[in-house]
């Protein structure tokens, strides 16, 4: 069966500091990976997908920047943390193709101070 | 990009009664999701509704989809206290590897 893994659970950093958010998927193969960002008590936003090894597609300015070095792995990454990065941030994957359901991990929660 | 809409925000039912939300969406699509959201978790995929089938169950899970309103509801019937949690909706659109989510709808559960 498929499983997907992201850590850490909980992570506090400083403003300014580097990030870097990891997820990986077992059980499938070429999957379609996503990133979201959950704000407190709202919907999710859709910050990163790819849909193959090298393959990133970003849907918003921001300081944050995704990259894909292998299959089922998918990392989120920042030079620089801003105080509006805080937030709820999770990794999904979908069996390749369009309109596939998407399977969330448990989610990384992310307070700057 | 187009995006669900819930309504209600927020249920409050006793525990046996059902449970029933409805989203909005605003364009043509191929399919709309349902998922559930436990507090400080991951969202978990519930069902899948084509845009040619108007009406769906898994277990007490019952969806509809109307798209001529372009509009769908999910009925959880004879609730448990293990439902609180928040739904939220998602529409895949013809053509695209995205879903648009909702802003989810709170639903507790009281014993």
């Amino acid at each position: 069966s498929q499983t997907i893994h992201q850590w850490p659970a909980t992570l506090v950093q400083p403003v300014g500091s580097p990030l870097s958010l990891e997820c990986t998927v077992e059980g499938t193969s070429n999957p379609n990976l996503y990133w979201y960002r959950q704000a407190a008590g709202r919907g999710l936003q859709l910050l990163f997908y790819s849909v193959g090894i090298g393959q990133i597609s970003s849907e918003v300015p921001q300081n944050l920047s995704a990259s894909r070095p292998q299959d089922r792995q998918f990392i989120l990454s920042s030079k620089k943390l801003l105080l509006s990065d805080s937030g709820f941030y999770l990794c999904a994957w979908s069996p390749p193709g369009q309109g596939q359901p998407q399977h969330f991990g448990d989610g990384t929660r992310l307070s700057i101070l | 990009s187009q995006q669900g809409e819930e309504d209600p925000q927020a249920l409050s039912i006793q525990e046996g009664e059902n449970a029933t939300m409805n989203c909005s969406y605003k364009t043509s699509i191929n399919n709309l999701q349902w998922y559930r959201q436990n507090s400080g978790r991951g969202l978990v995929h519930l069902i899948l509704i084509r845009s040619n089938e108007r009406e769906k169950h898994s277990g007490r899970l019952r969806v509809t989809l109307d798209t001529s309103k372009k509009s769908s509801s999910l009925l959880i019937t004879a609730s448990r206290a293990a439902d609180t949690a928040s739904y939220f909706c998602a529409t895949a659109l013809y053509g695209n590897n995205r879903l648009a989510f909702g802003k989810g709808n709170q639903v507790v559960v009281i014993p």
